[in-house]
């Protein structure tokens, strides 16, 4: 099983709609959680970190589940600025940064 | 824009050749990181700096080099690299390295091409 996997997509969906993602760990022991955004050409950029309880910024909402190790990203009322690359990043072997690791990320096309 | 610069932002060398790839923080950071993006792979941390010390090297080969003089700059010395090496090399920093204090502030990236 890979440490972190990911839907690579795309998601083809149009403006307006609801789009939800997930991603799959493989170490039970990770403790942080983030989603980052890369778009074309460009470099990847925090989106949000992933809590326990689950949290939403805007139109953005996170969600962890321990139980069967993936986390979410919902993005409510997409807009066309929303198509990017989504990666899902978690720390496998605790919290401090030398175990980030990255899945290859979900490829998002919102549609006009 | 960003508070890490890199330079240059494209590269082309051959196999024989040395290099070297800077990057630059203007955020105060402590921590500092390279990373590998290939295509069609995960990105892929390379070395981890924290407090100038480094603190990670994932089986990296020994033809890549880094070197960090001081918390806000960091270096990558490339040496007879293979064709496969062609790829986007990020450089990260964070304000430690430490849990729920690593948020990574990217670079725009060089992108690298071997010959």
């Amino acid at each position: 099983r890979k440490e972190v996997e990911q839907d690579p997509g795309p998601f083809n969906v149009p403006e307006g709609a609801t789009v939800a993602f997930n991603c799959t760990y493989s170490n039970s022991a990770s403790q942080s959680f983030f989603w980052y955004r890369q778009d074309c050409r460009k470099e990847p950029k925090l989106l949000m970190s992933v809590y326990s309880s689950g949290n939403e910024d805007g139109r953005f909402t996170a969600q962890l589940n321990r139980a069967s190790q993936y986390i979410s990203l919902l993005i409510r009322d997409s807009k066309l600025s929303d198509s990017a690359t989504y990666l899902c990043v978690v720390n496998i072997r605790g919290g401090g940064a030398d175990g980030l690791t990255f899945g290859k990320g979900t490829h998002l096309i919102i549609q006009p | 824009e960003t508070g890490v610069t890199q330079t240059p932002r494209h590269l082309v060398m051959g196999m024989t050749n040395k290099k070297s790839l800077k990057c630059e923080q203007h955020l105060g950071h402590n921590a500092m990181y390279w990373y590998k993006q290939s295509a069609k792979k995960p990105l892929e941390l390379m070395f981890v700096y924290n407090f100038k010390e480094q603190t990670e090297n994932n089986s990296v080969p020994s033809r890549f080099s880094p070197e960090c003089p001081n918390s806000s700059h960091l270096f990558l010395h490339l040496h007879t690299l293979q064709p496969e090496d062609s790829a986007l090399y990020l450089c990260a920093s964070s304000r430690t390295g430490l849990a729920g204090d690593n948020e990574q502030f990217f670079g725009p990236g060089t992108r690298l091409t071997v010959l």
